[in-house]
């Protein structure tokens, strides 16, 4: 399995620029999260989907967009680049809850690293 | 909205002595869990506690949950170089999916 895969690894976006950050998984989880971890700092969720179809905001969505087509793929969308929206932004995935724990570990991809000028 | 913090930001330590971060969240958790990050990867999972006053352990670290369920450490006895990185607790609240993360220690080992 190659777990959580992420692309791109790198890109700088000019200010008004769009662009999709790629995530699929092929661990057959149906939770998947998006994340973005400014520098030095801890993550903040943008986005979440419990499933195919369903999607949910998190702490930090103004400016970012989801979908949610597939239950291996999961894109987020930038529309308008601004400056900060620098960060690196993390992709994650979970199995649904065991019986006798609520939840279950977060797999996380490599990261992209974005820079927006 | 729901916080969680831990303390110290950062800590310099000899190989050898023993390290402690603190988790703390504003609300009551569900769960807790707890990650490293190397410098430049990404996170990975260490544990997770679910129970009121739980300790759990996994070689040199040790892993509580508060009694009242809004509170977390991590130690590590004698450290070693390979512990360098950021450690994060992330939170959760009954009923919901969403992942709090705690704004993180970051661990350097003086060899």
């Amino acid at each position: 399995n190659a777990g959580v895969t992420q692309t791109p690894k790198f890109r700088i976006l000019k200010i008004g620029q769009s662009m999709t950050l790629q995530c699929t998984q092929d661990m057959n989880h149906n939770y998947m999260y998006w994340y973005r971890q400014d520098p030095g700092m801890g993550l903040k969720l943008i986005y979440y989907s419990v499933g195919a179809g369903i999607t949910d905001k998190g702490e930090v969505p103004n400016g970012y967009n989801v979908s949610r087509s597939t239950t291996e793929d999961f894109p987020l969308r930038l529309e308008l680049a601004a400056p900060s929206q620098t960060s690196v932004y993390f992709c994650a995935s979970s199995f649904l809850p065991l019986a006798g724990a609520l939840y279950n570990e977060q797999f996380f991809g490599p990261g992209t690293r974005l820079t927006v000028l | 909205g729901q916080q969680v913090m831990q303390i110290p930001q950062y800590q310099h330590v000899q190989e050898g002595e023993d390290f402690t971060t603190y988790c703390n969240s504003s609300t009551t958790l569900s769960n807790i869990q707890w990650y490293k990050q190397r410098p430049g990867g990404h996170p990975v999972f260490l544990i997770q506690l679910v129970k009121s006053g739980e300790v759990k352990k996994q070689k040199r670290l040790t892993f509580q949950f508060g009694e009242a369920k809004k509170n977390s450490s991590l130690h590590i006895t004698a450290t070693q170089t390979t512990d360098v990185g950021t450690y994060f607790c992330a939170g959760i609240t009954s009923g919901t999916y969403k992942y709090i993360f705690g704004t993180g220690t970051r661990l350097k080992v003086l060899a």
